[in-house]
């Protein structure tokens, strides 16, 4: 079976950082473009990052750009997420996601998500 | 940045009926764009990938369509599980972006 867990989430304080993994399970996470997509609480999907197969690219959204770093291990088979400089609004629902390898869009596995709180 | 906008925010119907959801590109995406649906406490769920190719094990019900600008998620006739939220999400030039959700609704 395919999977994807997240861990790392908890409480954290407003200006200090979190770090969060996602380990996969049941697949060769090498093989695969990954993201961060997170959610706050009673709101929409909002997509954080992609990092390609080999690590050597990674993309970020704007939101976060300068605060995020996002990297991986395939041999570990983990992804790894770290936000610094942490605001209220960074209080979400933090998934990894798995690219669809036939696909330009479109994300086939997701985590069941961390929660993290900024408070 | 590329925006998403789908409508109605909100859909009420009973099931049997056709439903009907938008999702509007602020500049074209091509085809690349893609719809999930998630349910209370779940992680989504995708269901379109590049526009209209259903993924795994979606049902035939679900069919996706539109280019460029201008995209529809069209359920043939809602079943009682489909009623949850959908999201569209775009990636385009490496950046990607998701609509706020349509919520469907049980009439």
């Amino acid at each position: 079976q395919q999977e994807l867990v997240e861990s790392g989430g908890g409480l954290v304080k407003p200006g200090g950082s979190l770090s969060l993994s996602c380990t996969a399970s049941g697949f060769a996470l090498g093989d695969f473009y990954m993201s961060w997509i997170r959610q706050a609480p009673g709101k929409g999907l909002e997509w954080l990052s992609y990092i390609s197969k080999s690590g050597d690219t990674i993309k970020y959204a704007d939101s976060v750009m300068g605060r995020l770093t996002v990297s991986r291990d395939n041999a570990r088979r983990s992804l790894y997420l770290r936000l610094n400089s942490l605001r209220s609004e960074d209080t979400a629902v933090y998934y990894c996601a798995r690219d669809l390898p036939a696909a330009v869009a479109g994300f086939d596995l997701w985590g069941p998500g961390t929660q993290v709180v900024v408070s | 940045e590329i925006v998403l906008t789908q409508s109605p925010a909100t859909l009420s119907l009973s099931p049997g009926d056709r439903a009907t959801l938008s999702c509007r590109a602020s500049q074209s995406v091509s085809r690349y764009l893609a719809w999930y649906q998630q349910k209370p406490g779940q992680s989504p769920r995708l269901l379109i990938y590049d526009a209209s190719n259903r993924a795994t094990g979606v049902p035939a019900r679900f069919s996706g369509g539109g280019s460029g600008t201008d995209f529809t998620l069209t359920i043939s006739s809602v079943e009682p599980e489909d009623f949850a939220v959908y999201y569209c999400h775009q990636r385009f030039n490496w950046q990607s972006t998701f609509g706020q959700g349509t919520k469907l609704e049980i009439k």
